[in-house]
């Protein structure tokens, strides 16, 4: 059964520090990588997508993708109190279906 | 990015009711939608993939015959909770997503479900 992991939290990062999530999957063949954001009783909105091994920077957020340890993951820099949420990450699978971690909460404290 | 649009945001029903959520692509044609759901404090269940034109292909443990997802058209699904119950209150998500590998997924703004 493919699987998206990611530890569930909380994570709690001062604000101004880096907070960094972190995703793994199982299915070898997956080409794309997502990073959502989902704030409580509201749907998540994508944050990130990379497809690529290597570092995606946009603004504060940075992905890094890892094909061979089968890892990605979400840099936050500068962490802001609106920046507490939580971060799932969605794998595409090679059925072109986003398989989906159970999400990371996220708590950064003033 | 694409517009999904989910309609009602919340709804309150009495058991043993039915209630129809719609969910719609605004600005593209979508001709496959997901249904998901989410407990509170758990990650999103892929309840369904809306196939337009055609029956809607439900993940394993979801009762077909109490969530019935019609796709019409290329910009409307909907799924109807039929003889609702508590335990089916919950936050009903659906989403588009795009073609190809680099597909990600638009969602609309969800439902939240309560049945008393």
């Amino acid at each position: 059964q493919k699987e998206v992991e990611q530890n569930s939290g909380p994570l709690s990062v001062p604000e101004g520090a880096i907070a960094s999530l972190n995703c793994t999957y199982s299915d070898r063949v997956s080409q794309s990588f997502f990073w959502y954001r989902q704030y409580s009783g509201k749907s998540p909105e994508l944050i990130m997508s990379i497809y690529s091994n290597g570092d995606k920077e946009d603004g504060r957020f940075t992905a890094q993708l890892n094909k061979a340890s089968q890892y990605v993951s979400l840099l936050i820099r500068d962490s802001q109190p609106s920046d507490s949420a939580t971060y799932l990450c969605a794998v595409m699978d090679s059925n072109y279906q986003l398989i989906w971690g159970a999400g990371t909460k996220l708590i950064i404290k003033p | 990015g694409a517009v999904v649009s989910q309609h009602p945001s919340r709804v309150i029903c009495k058991s043993g009711t039915s209630v129809k959520i719609e969910c719609r692509s605004l600005d593209f044609q979508a001709t496959t939608m997901f249904w998901y759901r989410q407990f509170p404090k758990q990650s999103l269940m892929l309840m369904a993939t809306s196939n337009e034109g055609s029956k809607a292909t439900y993940e394993q443990g979801v009762e077909k015959d109490k969530f019935l997802i019609n796709h019409a058209s290329l910009t409307l699904s909907t799924l109807t909770v039929t003889s609702a119950h508590p335990e089916d209150s919950s936050f009903y998500i659906c989403s588009a997503e795009g073609t190809g590998t680099r597909a990600e997924a638009f969602f609309g703004q969800g439902t939240r479900l309560t049945v008393v």
